[in-house]
């Protein structure tokens, strides 16, 4: 069964960039078709889809986010990152990688990390 | 995009049923039955237990069931058990390029 678990710092001070990580075990992003994302919940609000990337390197992005957020694969560590630039507090939130339902990234998610909360602040 | 609508939380006995409301537009919930509803339970991995309005995952129990009427998805808990208590989001595509719209989230207490 996959598992899947979120990595990073928890503390990042404003218009830094936030970089979390998701290492995915029991299963081998390159020999699976599926499209893998990262979502987040701010406090107090509703859950957000971010990013998803595809094994291959293909890339969708939520287009009010797309100018600050870059996703990337490293296969050979069967991991996947979320780089989001000049954060600011309203980027503040827990944050989750998923593992869509099949090879298109508008399905929903059936593996989750249990998620890494993110405070942005100096 | 706009977020869908979930009542804030919702209660029942063990054994009784309960029904969770997610409402949307005609532009998500109503115009696409690719909705969608997640388990979170503090601490574990959220959970996928509904997908395409009314399809379980394996390994879900056949106790949640789930509909769409109009511009409204329903997931519905049957046989409550302590273990059902947690917060229930649910999700649609809306079209366009992006993923879709999640709901607020509904706390489901057993009491």
């Amino acid at each position: 069964q996959l598992q899947l678990q979120e990595s990073g710092p928890g503390l990042v001070k404003p218009s830094e960039t936030l970089s979390i990580t998701c290492t995915v075990s029991g299963g081998s992003i390159s020999r699976t078709t599926f499209y893998w994302g990262w979502l987040r919940q701010p406090p107090g609000k509703e859950l957000e889809w971010i990013a998803s990337i595809y094994y291959s390197g293909s890339t969708y992005y939520k287009s009010s986010l797309r100018s600050r957020a870059t996703i990337s694969v490293d296969r050979s560590k069967n991991q996947f990152s979320l780089q989001l630039t000049s954060v600011t507090a309203s980027d503040t939130a827990i944050y989750y990688c998923a593992k869509h339902r099949t090879e298109s990234y508008r399905t929903p998610l059936d593996d989750w990390g249990q998620g890494i909360l993110v405070t942005v602040s100096s | 995009q706009s977020a869908l609508t979930q009542p804030p939380s919702a209660s029942g006995s063990p054994g009784q049923s309960v029904t969770l409301s997610c409402t949307g537009t005609s532009s998500d919930v109503g115009g696409y039955n690719f909705v969608s509803w997640y388990q979170f339970h503090p601490g574990k991995a959220p959970k996928l237990i509904i997908y395409e309005v009314s399809k379980r995952p394996s390994g879900v129990p056949d106790r949640f069931s789930a509909s769409k009427s109009g511009n409204t998805a329903s997931l519905t808990v049957s046989g409550l058990q302590a273990e059902d208590e947690g917060n229930y989001f649910c999700s649609s595509y809306a079209g366009g390029s992006d993923f879709g719209v999640f709901g607020g989230g509904t706390k489901l207490t057993v009491l």
